[in-house]
């Protein structure tokens, strides 16, 4: 079956950067792209942007465009989100999900990332 | 970018109940809508895209209608687990944007 398994959940100081994996099995990774989705605690939800694992191609909400770097594995399925200059704004709960157009039919689990000295 | 306005905020039903939730986009998606599902502490679930077409495995009594810019999920006799948040997205064009949410209660 279909599974999206995110990282633990990440403590990292302001200002460090921290990068979220996201491997997917049950499906073939090229088919699918992968979405990044940001909910801050008791907020909606915020689409960061996606990649395509088969070519590379990234499309980014221009909010994320200068916080968040995505890229793929193709070798073992993992996407990863790459979020950098971290502050107390970047804590939340980040989920990949995937899709073949607009809307998205299986999430990961979501892992929280706090940031705090 | 397109805003979503989602309403009510919240609502409070009691079981058995049908209760609707509306969302408003700024301009015309063309149906290009998904409505979600979220439980505390829980991922998202897709109910609805399309505007209207039911996901796999979604049970009967969720309906979605709507078209331009005006959208609604409907729940016809709520069950227990239906008590959750609800969000509306639209998929017509980057960035894709979501409501901000239905908390829904029991009575």
């Amino acid at each position: 079956q279909v599974n999206l398994l995110q990282s633990g959940a990440a403590l990292v100081k302001p200002g460090a950067s921290v990068k979220l994996s996201c491997k997917a099995s049950g499906y073939t990774f090229t088919d699918y792209y992968i979405h990044w989705v940001k909910q801050s605690h008791g907020k909606s939800l915020e689409w960061i942007g996606y990649i395509n694992p088969n070519s590379g191609y990234t499309n980014y909400n221009e909010k994320f465009k200068s916080k968040a770097t995505l890229t793929v594995d193709k070798s073992t399925n993992t996407a990863y989100m790459e979020l950098s200059r971290l502050t107390s704004e970047d804590s939340a709960t980040y989920y990949c999900t995937r899709s073949t157009t607009y809307y998205f039919d299986y999430w990961g689990q979501g892992v929280m990332v706090t940031v705090s000295s | 970018d397109i805003q979503m306005t989602q309403s009510p905020a919240s609502l409070s039903a009691s079981l058995g109940e049908t209760v609707t939730i509306e969302c408003l986009a700024s301009e015309d998606i063309y149906d290009i809508l998904a409505w979600y599902q979220q439980k505390p502490g829980k991922s998202p679930q897709l109910l609805i895209y399309d505007a209207s077409s039911l996901h796999t495995g979604v049970p009967s009594r969720f309906s979605g209608s709507g078209s331009g810019t005006q959208y609604s999920l409907k729940i016809n006799s709520l069950q227990p687990e239906d008590f959750a948040s609800y969000y509306c997205q639209n998929g017509l064009s980057a960035p894709l944007t979501f409501g901000s949410g239905t908390k829904l209660e029991i009575k």
